[in-house]
């Protein structure tokens, strides 16, 4: 069955960087895009960015576009999301999310998420 | 990247229908027939309900169903339950490249 584990969150000052990964398992990887969405404390869930299935084209939510990088390992069935000059309202629980196919589209199925905590 | 507009809340009881609204622009909804619907309960992953406005993946059931019109996505849940009772969104394509989600909708079981 599909499987997609998150993990590396963690509380990070402001300003510092963070590396957040998503395992992927009970899929072919190599054929669909990932997404990262994220939801803050007592808030909605936001998109994040999308990678394509083979790493080349990436997008990104306009309030993280260029702090966040997002990449992937095809050869690792892994997804990684760097994340650079953190503030506090990055500060949220962060989903890696397969995309129904090539995407980007609303994705089919979700990992349990990692918690970001940007705090001094 | 504006967000789509859900209801705050909506509430109903056991066996009742009731529907939550998603209403987007041109740019989003009313340009892609690919609207999802997503059901959650806090601290748990997001379960996909229904894709491309009105798809039902296998194993919804089928007191589930979505529509749309014009820029208006809507979710019908009939045969309330209990177990319905989470917040849901909706998400959209919303062009070039990008998706937008629902402010979300808490779903109450009386």
């Amino acid at each position: 069955q599909v499987q997609l584990v998150e993990s590396g969150g963690g509380v990070v000052q402001p300003g510092r960087s963070l590396r957040l990964s998503c395992a992927a398992s009970g899929f072919t990887f190599t054929s669909h895009g990932i997404h990262w969405v994220r939801q803050a404390p007592g808030k909605g869930l936001e998109w994040v960015a999308f990678i394509s299935y083979d790493g080349v084209n990436d997008y990104y939510a306009d309030s993280v576009r260029g702090r966040f990088t997002i990449s992937r390992d095809n050869s690792k069935n892994t997804l990684s999301l760097h994340m650079n000059s953190l503030r506090a309202d990055d500060t949220a629980l962060y989903y890696c999310a397969k995309d129904p196919g090539f995407g980007p589209r609303p994705a089919d199925f979700w990992g349990q998420g990692t918690l970001v905590i940007v705090s001094s | 990247q504006s967000a789509l507009t859900q209801p705050a809340s909506v509430s109903g009881s056991p066996g009742q229908s009731i529907t939550i609204s998603c209403t987007g622009t041109s740019s989003d909804i009313g340009s892609y027939n690919l609207v999802s619907w997503y059901q959650h309960h806090p601290g748990k992953a997001p379960k996909l309900m229904i894709y491309e406005g009105s798809k039902r993946p296998s194993g919804v059931s089928n007191r589930f169903a979505g529509s749309k019109s014009g820029n208006t996505a809507s979710l019908t849940i009939s045969g309330l339950q209990a177990e319905d009772e989470a917040d849901y969104y909706c998400c959209s394509y919303a062009g070039t490249r990008t998706l937008v989600f629902g402010g979300g909708t808490k779903l109450a079981v009386l």
